[in-house]
């Protein structure tokens, strides 16, 4: 079956560490998206890419990074910079053109001790 | 402000009891409006795209509609396996950025 896998789905960090959660799509979408869901508030672009080894900052991409090495494959990075990385995670693709309709992965769940 | 606003924040049907969940907006230029259904701990799933007002679209249980200030979602006699959070989505501008509203957690009991 066709979709997104995002691993891993439960995430502990200590404090000044960096952490990587995969997302992994076989859809041949395009445009790939990482969001951030935080209780009470809309989900929040961090990144995206539409398309291969290129990739934009959405509304809040301070203390995070992406790559897109390949068009399957678009990890992010919660780095030590991200002063409040307790959250879901949402990865998420897309086909370039038309609706845009996003097709969104199981979720990854962070957690800072 | 561009703005995305679902309403209520919570609602509790009967088994049955119709009713209609409330996706405001205040965007320039729409492009599409998208509602989304999120089971607790997992990723949103798409339900419908709606483009210009006076547009229906229905899928079992759910109808959704759009005007040009609002879109509504609504439940026709909900069964308990209804219960989840339903999302707002909205395209807009020459950027087609995208706004989600916060939700509406609806639990159906039976």
């Amino acid at each position: 079956d066709g979709g997104i896998t995002q691993s891993p789905k439960y995430l502990f960090r200590k404090e000044g560490q960096n952490v990587t959660l995969s997302c992994e799509q076989n859809l041949n979408h395009d445009a790939m998206y990482w969001y951030r869901q935080d209780p009470g508030q809309g989900l929040r672009l961090i990144y995206y890419s539409q398309i291969v080894n290129d990739f934009q900052k959405g509304d809040i991409a301070e203390g995070y990074s992406v790559s897109r090495e390949k068009k399957e494959s678009f990890p992010l990075t919660v780095t030590s910079a991200q002063k409040n990385p307790t959250a879901f995670y949402l990865c998420a693709s897309s086909n370039s053109g038309g609706a845009n309709v996003l097709t969104f992965g199981a979720g990854s769940r962070l957690t800072v001790l | 402000e561009d703005q995305v606003t679902q309403s209520p924040e919570a609602l509790r049907l009967q088994e049955g009891e119709s009713s209609s969940l409330n996706c405001s907006y205040t965007v320039s230029g729409l492009r599409g409006l998208f509602w989304y259904r999120q089971d607790p701990g997992k990723g949103p799933e798409f339900l419908f795209t709606l483009y210009s007002a006076g547009e229906e679209k229905e899928k079992e249980r759910l109808k959704a509609t759009l005007t040009k200030k609002e879109s509504f979602l609504h439940i026709t006699a909900p069964k308990p396996e209804d219960s989840a959070t339903y999302l707002c989505a909205v395209k807009f501008g020459a950027t087609n950025k995208l706004i989600f509203g916060t939700g509406t957690l609806l639990a159906v009991q039976p």
